[in-house]
């Protein structure tokens, strides 16, 4: 079964640090660009950032609204994707979703359950 | 940035009907990387469509895409309950690959 499964949530003071973790399984991970999205309660979808292959160099980019707090980071030997976050602030808290990119032309097309950071004092 | 604007913001309709879905781009994107998603309460979104049109593996001929440049459009025919819903269009054509508000689909 093609999966990705979110871990490393939890409740964190503002100013602190956190990294989530995203465990692949049912697919050739490193094939795959991963993204993360998160989802503020009762809001809509935010793309956060993503991280692409080996074969292009591990390329990263994100959403400007972050101003450099948040970075993506993959282990192909563990089919994991991290996602460290820092500085947090209260509107950091959210659900986030690992998911990965089908293919050149594809959208997000595998998505994990999601995990919940809760930042508050 | 590209920002999506998606409306209705709500859309209230009947089992049987139509619903006819907007996304505006606020500058051109390539229909090749233009997507909808489907998200019902607490789980994630499902991939509807890609490249404007293309229906995702086991997404039924009911939904469809069309659109080019800024104006692109998901259409759900012969609405049954479980398509109440969020749905939201986002781009990957240009990072940062955005996402509309989303429009609140009630059957």
């Amino acid at each position: 079964e093609v999966q990705l499964v979110e871990s490393g949530g939890g409740l964190v003071q503002p100013g602190g640090s956190l990294t989530l973790s995203c465990a692949a399984s049912g697919f050739t991970f490193r094939d795959s660009a991963i993204h993360w999205v998160r989802q503020s309660s009762g809001k809509g979808l935010e793309w956060v950032g993503r991280i692409r292959t080996r074969h292009s160099s591990y390329a990263t980019v994100y959403a400007v609204s972050l101003k450099g707090r948040f970075t993506i980071s993959r282990d192909d030997s563990k089919n994991t994707a991290y996602l460290q976050m820092n500085s947090l602030k209260t509107e950091d808290t959210a659900v986030y979703y690992c998911t990965r990119r089908g293919g050149d032309y594809s959208g997000m097309d595998v998505w994990g359950q999601g995990t919940t950071v809760i930042v508050s004092s | 940035e590209i920002v999506l604007t998606q409306s209705p913001g709500t859309l209230s309709l009947s089992p049987g009907e139509r619903a006819t879905l907007s996304c505006r781009a606020s500058q051109s994107v390539s229909s090749s990387f233009l997507a909808w998603y489907q998200q019902s309460p607490g789980q994630p979104p499902r991939l509807l469509l890609y490249g404007t049109s293309t229906r995702a593996t086991g997404i039924p001929d009911r939904f469809s895409g069309r659109g080019s440049g800024t104006d692109f459009t998901l259409t759900i025919n012969r609405l049954e309950p479980e398509d109440s819903a969020f749905y939201y269009c986002q781009q990957y054509d240009t990072s940062p690959f955005t996402f509309g508000q989303g429009t609140k689909l009630e059957i």
